[in-house]
């Protein structure tokens, strides 16, 4: 079955580096997409590809069939959920359950 | 400019009503999607538009039905308004092509209450 996985919670402490895991079993899926969620709004990019990529404090880990979004610096703003997305056909993103990410200052 | 805009952002209904939730995107793109946020927060694709027409239907309750008038615009009617139909419904588009790189733009979400 094509699934998502990443865990429901993540929790950490200002300034320090976050990371949150995903791993999928979708057949045929090369690329993952990370979006960050703030409930109410709607659920925005912030990096993508089939390979590790750097957008502005957001970095990609990639592997075959996992990556891991990494926060430098990490900030209580960036309490939010995030999402982890793979392909699943065409123009079709299979997503997880997302994380919520947890700030303490 | 919102790119991706649908409306309303609340609908409180009671059971058995029908209701739609429009969405507009300004992006040019040529598929449009609706997503669901079940209970455990998953994003689920329910339809996929790509140029007025349907190219992903999964499983959806046929109370469920899509209108895309052209392919700036997929609005979703719900017939028979059903409690387990409570959830944040998503409309998204992307650029087609079925590039396997392509992102989905979201819209802010609609928050359907059924009581």
């Amino acid at each position: 079955k094509d699934q998502v996985f990443q865990p429901s919670t993540v929790a950490s402490s200002e300034g320090a580096v976050v990371e949150i895991f995903c791993n999928h079993s979708v057949s045929n899926a090369y690329n993952f997409f990370w979006y960050l969620h703030f409930p109410g709004c709607a659920p925005r990019l912030l990096v993508k590809g089939s390979k590790p990529s750097q957008q502005g404090r957001y970095n990609m880990t990639y592997e075959r069939f996992s990556s891991s979004l990494l926060i430098l610096q990490v900030r209580e703003a960036d309490a939010a959920v995030y999402y982890c997305a793979c392909p699943g056909g065409y123009n079709k993103l299979i997503f997880g359950a997302g994380t919520r990410l947890a700030v303490h200052p | 400019d919102t790119a991706v805009s649908q409306t309303p952002k609340y609908l409180v209904t009671q059971m058995g009503n029908d209701k739609s939730i429009k969405c507009e995107q300004n992006l040019g793109h040529d598929t449009m999607y609706w997503y669901k946020q079940d209970s455990k927060k998953f994003l689920k694709i329910m339809f996929s538009y790509n140029n007025k027409e349907l190219i992903i239907n999964e499983t959806v309750p046929n109370r469920f039905s899509p209108k895309s008038p052209d392919k700036a615009h997929l609005n979703l009617h719900i017939n028979s308004l059903e409690l387990g139909d409570s959830a944040v419904y998503f409309c998204a588009s992307s650029q087609g092509g079925g590039d396997m790189n392509t992102e989905a733009f979201f819209g802010q979400g609609t928050r359907l209450t059924v009581v």
